[in-house]
């Protein structure tokens, strides 16, 4: 079946210009999870979404950072104000919630790689 | 404290070499989960494996094995006969009560694999 999407692939844009990223989760996965990755280091976490609940916000960087999730399905990360700081690979994945959180295997897209000039 | 340490930066082998690739976790919770994700050039991160805390039978599925051992919190990841198509940056991972719904993420090991 179709994996995690995300689009675009690759943004370029300029300091203090507002980016949308999109994410658009396996089919049936109720959960979904943005992460970024800066060159050369691992993920960080910056919010989880899971169903009709309150969304974990607690690994977003700034106020700058914000994201929405339209029912179950497509998600979109804003980031305001860009600052080179901001370049990194956006990453989205998505579970099945089995285990409740922790556990649940993430599937991960092929990620936005955002380059703030 | 949640931490996941991936000690080595980059290995290279040569093909046909086995290669082990480390990955010491710390956390206070009884009940966690560990697993392995592949990033090949293409970005996308390919999950691997998924280990919890109670069962610390090793797995093998293929050419890969991992061997998980409580006592020195460690989940080490093996390729046996390694292949051109294993280089990639190959993250160990943490998820737990205590870090919430997050991944905790290594930093990522480095193969590359020569013919």
């Amino acid at each position: 079946g179709a994996g995690v999407s995300q689009s675009p692939s690759n943004k370029v844009t300029e300091k203090g210009k507002d980016v949308e990223l999109r994410c658009d989760p396996i089919s049936g996965h109720t959960a979904l999870y943005w992460y970024r990755q800066r060159l050369g280091q691992g993920l960080e976490f910056l919010i989880y979404f899971q169903g009709n609940s309150a969304p974990d916000k607690s690994g977003l960087p700034s106020d700058r950072f914000s994201a929405e999730r339209t029912g179950e399905s497509v998600s979109t990360l804003t980031i305001q104000r860009t600052q080179q700081e901001d370049s990194a690979v956006y990453l989205c994945a998505s579970s099945l919630v089995v285990a409740g959180g922790p556990g649940d295997t993430q599937y991960f897209g092929p990620g936005t790689r955002l380059t703030v000039l | 404290a949640q931490k996941v340490t991936q000690a080595q930066t980059e290995i290279s082998v040569v093909e046909k070499e086995d290669v082990t690739l480390d990955c010491v976790y710390e956390t206070r919770d009884t009940t966690y989960y560990l697993f392995w994700y592949k990033q090949p050039p293409s970005g996308e991160l390919v999950f691997l494996i998924r280990r919890n805390s109670f069962d610390e039978q090793n797995e093998i599925s293929g050419r890969y094995s991992w061997n998980f051992q409580k006592s020195t919190s460690s989940f080490n990841f093996t390729i046996t006969a390694s292949q051109v198509v294993d280089s990639a940056v190959y993250f160990c991972a943490l998820s737990s009560s205590q870090a919430g719904t997050a991944l905790i993420f290594g930093k990522g090991t480095t193969l590359s694999v020569s013919s």
